[in-house]
């Protein structure tokens, strides 16, 4: 089945810095890769997603890039503010009817003033 | 629009005793289902998923079991909790090739 890694586990930046976080993905079948932000307590929210048809995708200050042949996909987010601290998370599916995400492990990112 | 709903919110049981979570989604029909735990501080570990009414899919074998009695109901149950079963339970849902969305989960602490 499907293995998603994620890194880092933990990323610190300074406010305006830009912030990468990279998965890589094991089953070729794959084609659904949406990234979720997860605030202290709250449910994960969809920040973005994007689909083995594109290459990039973009929304304001946050993109994802997918290199299919490589099987890796990150999230760029560029003048980060401190509200942009939480946990995101990266998952992948095959996207067909009956097929669950599948998540990697998280990445805490703590943006200071 | 859609919503999904979860009860209870929080909820501390002691060991050994049954568990029911329940989870309903409105404004969409025949959605795929999931339920989801998160530890402390951990990812989101996959538990069962359900893509109609009595088909469920266990991800993880263990003391846990899901029900889906009703097209946009599904229900986590267990009939003996371990210190272990604490912990984040998230429902979400999602139109067979689009987007998942999760419901505002039950905190479950196992005394």
């Amino acid at each position: 089945g499907e293995n998603v890694e994620q890194h880092p586990s933990t990323l610190s930046v300074q406010e305006g810095d830009s912030a990468v976080i990279k998965c890589t993905y094991s089953d070729s079948a794959s084609n659904y890769f949406p990234w979720y932000k997860q605030e202290l307590g709250k449910r994960p929210q969809l920040i973005i997603d994007i689909r083995s048809n594109v290459g990039e995708k973009k929304d304001q200050r946050i993109a994802v890039t997918l290199n299919k042949t490589a099987k890796h996909f990150s999230l760029h987010i560029t003048e980060t503010q401190p509200e942009d601290s939480a946990v995101y998370f990266c998952a992948a599916s095959g996207h067909q009817a009956g097929t669950a995400l599948i998540f990697g492990k998280g990445t805490t990112l703590s943006v200071s003033s | 629009s859609q919503t999904i709903h979860q009860w209870p919110a929080t909820l501390v049981q002691p060991v050994g005793s049954p568990l029911s979570l329940e989870c309903t989604v409105e404004g969409t029909s025949n959605p795929n289902l999931y339920w989801y735990r998160q530890a402390a501080g951990r990812g989101l570990q996959l538990l069962f998923y359900s893509v109609g009414i009595g088909q469920i899919s266990s991800e993880v074998p263990q003391n846990l079991s899901a029900s889906r009695p009703q097209d946009r109901q599904f229900i986590l149950s267990s009939k003996k909790l371990l210190l272990s079963d604490s912990g984040f339970y998230l429902c979400a849902w999602s139109r067979p090739g689009y987007e998942q969305y999760f419901g505002p989960g039950t905190r479950l602490t196992v005394t």
